[in-house]
C-alpha cells in the first residue's frame, strides 16, 4: 500500500506569492491533517479534513487555508507569504474518523518551502 | 489536555537499551499514551501507544505505571538508525482536541 505522498517536496517562494502544496492520503484513510514544523516553533496543527469538511483547525492566520476533494486528496495554500512561513509542511492521514494523532497517523514526507 | 514533559536531549551508544521517560501529572481517566519517532526532513511515525501497565511491538516497549503519571519508552539494543526526535502524546482517542506537540527528545546513538 502506497504511503501519504505530498508534492512537491521542495519549493521556493518569494514575499508576496502564493503557494499550493497537495496531499495524497492513503487509499482509504478519509482524515488528513496538515502541519507547520520549524527549528523554533515546532511541529504546530493547521487543519484537519474528513469528508471534504475542515472539522479543526489551529491557531494560524486566514491566510492559510486547506480543502479537500472527494477522493481524500487534501491541498492547503498560503496566500501573501511571508519570510516566516518557510518550514516543512506535513501531511498525516489516518483511518480512523476522529483525525487525531491520538490514533495512529501516518505522515508523508512533508513540503520544504523558503520564503525568500 | 494533558501537558507532557521529557528530557530534551539523550545520548547512548549503540547496543544499548535506552529508556526515554515522559512526565504527564494531570493525565486524565480517557487518556492513552502514544509516542512518535521522526527522523530529520521525514514526517514523524507512530512507534507504540498503550493505556496501562506495558505494551510491546516489534520495535519498542512501553511501561507505565500504575498512577500512570508518567511513562517510559524502552528501546532495545539501539543503533545508529534510531538518532531521532521521539515524541510523547497524552490524550484522549479519537477526541477532537486540538494537539499540541512539545518538543520532543532527541535522541542520539554514538558508534
Amino acid at each position: 500500500k502506497a504511503g501519504v505522498t505530498q508534492t512537491p517536496r521542495y519549493l521556493i517562494k518569494t514575499r508576496g506569492q502564493q503557494v499550493t502544496l497537495s496531499c495524497s492520503p492513503i487509499s482509504g484513510h478519509r482524515s488528513v491533517s496538515w502541519y507547520q514544523q520549524t527549528p523554533g516553533q515546532g511541529l504546530q496543527f493547521l487543519f484537519e479534513y474528513f469528508s471534504e469538511t475542515q472539522r479543526n483547525k489551529g491557531n494560524f492566520p486566514g491566510r492559510f487555508s486547506g480543502r479537500q476533494f472527494s477522493n481524500s486528496r487534501s491541498e492547503m495554500n498560503v496566500s501573501t507569504l511571508e519570510l516566516g512561513d518557510s518550514a516543512l509542511y506535513l501531511c498525516a492521514s489516518s483511518l480512523t474518523s476522529s483525525g487525531s494523532p491520538y490514533n495512529e497517523q501516518f505522515f508523508g514526507p512533508g513540503t520544504r518551502l523558503t520564503v525568500l | 489536555l494533558a501537558k507532557t514533559t521529557q528530557p530534551i536531549s539523550m545520548d547512548s551508544y549503540e547496543g544499548q537499551e535506552v529508556n526515554i521517560t515522559c512526565s504527564h501529572n494531570n493525565i486524565a481517566t480517557n487518556d492513552y499514551i502514544t509516542w512518535y519517532q521522526q527522523f530529520p526532513s521525514q514526517g514523524p511515525r507512530f512507534i507504540i501507544q498503550g493505556y496501562k501497565t506495558k505494551v510491546t511491538n516489534e520495535v519498542a516497549s512501553l511501561f507505565i505505571p500504575a498512577d500512570r503519571k508518567s511513562s517510559t519508552l524502552s528501546l532495545p539494543r539501539v543503533s545508529l538508525s534510531d538518532t531521532a526526535v521521539y515524541y510523547c502524546l497524552v490524550g484522549e482517542k479519537d477526541s477532537n482536541y486540538q494537539l499540541i506537540w512539545g518538543a520532543g527528545t532527541k535522541l542520539i546513538i554514538k558508534p
